[in-house]
């Protein structure tokens, strides 16, 4: 079983849909998770941030449970330019693991 | 501005070359960086974990005496593909945090093209 599972998609969804993803990790000792997006032959950069008390960032929305050791990443009013690929980023104090990323599509 | 920077961005080799690929943190202390690997419609694969000052730990599959690494200070890893073959042509990212539960930043990448 991988540490850090993410459902790889292909999402493919029209332009103002909503989208969720979810990421499941199995380290308990895990302690900050984030998302990354990833656009096709470049490197991944952090989108945000997710805590236990959940945070918003325009249209996405990160939320954690730790209880049942998943985050999740909702985008509301998808734009063609959320067409990426999400990951996400499990810490512990001196690793990390992630996951191998969702594909995002969105059409006009 | 980027936080973490990787050299060079592209390289074309002979096979049989050495290609070293510089990554630094710019802003931060690093003591841990990470080594990834990714090819073409593939998912980004972590390669070695880089512990400044301490032999690095490489992920299974990963011969580490192929890619060679080395985290000297605290804001710089390198990642030394050795005698490269064209099956080692891929795209190389870096990626370092600083200490503690931060975020880590990922450099730019490197295209490593071996003909």
């Amino acid at each position: 079983r991988k540490e850090v599972e993410q459902d790889p998609g292909p999402f493919n969804v029209p332009e103002g849909a909503t989208v969720a993803f979810n990421c499941t990790y199995s380290n308990s000792a895990s302690q900050s998770f984030f998302w990354y997006r990833q656009d096709c032959r470049k490197e991944p950069k952090l989108l945000m941030s997710v805590y236990s008390s959940g945070n918003e960032d325009g249209r996405f929305t990160a939320q954690l449970n730790r209880a049942s050791q998943y985050i999740s990443l909702l985008i509301r009013d998808s734009k063609l330019s959320d067409s990426a690929t999400y990951l996400c980023v499990v810490n512990t104090y001196n690793d990390m693991r992630f996951g191998a990323g969702t594909r995002l599509t969105v059409k006009p | 501005g980027a936080v973490v920077s990787q050299h060079p961005s592209w390289v074309i080799c002979k096979s049989g070359t050495s290609v070293k690929i510089e990554c630094r943190s710019l802003d931060f202390q690093a003591t841990t960086m990470f080594w990834y690997r990714q090819f073409p419609k593939q998912s980004l694969m972590l390669m070695a974990t880089s512990n400044e000052g301490s032999k690095a730990t490489y992920e299974q599959g990963v011969e580490k005496d192929k890619f060679l690494i080395n985290h000297a200070s605290l804001t710089l890893s390198t990642l030394t593909v050795t005698s490269a073959h064209p099956e080692d042509s891929s795209f190389y990212i870096c990626s370092a945090r600083p200490p503690g539960y931060q975020p880590q930043h990922f450099g730019d990448g490197t295209r490593l093209s071996i003909l």
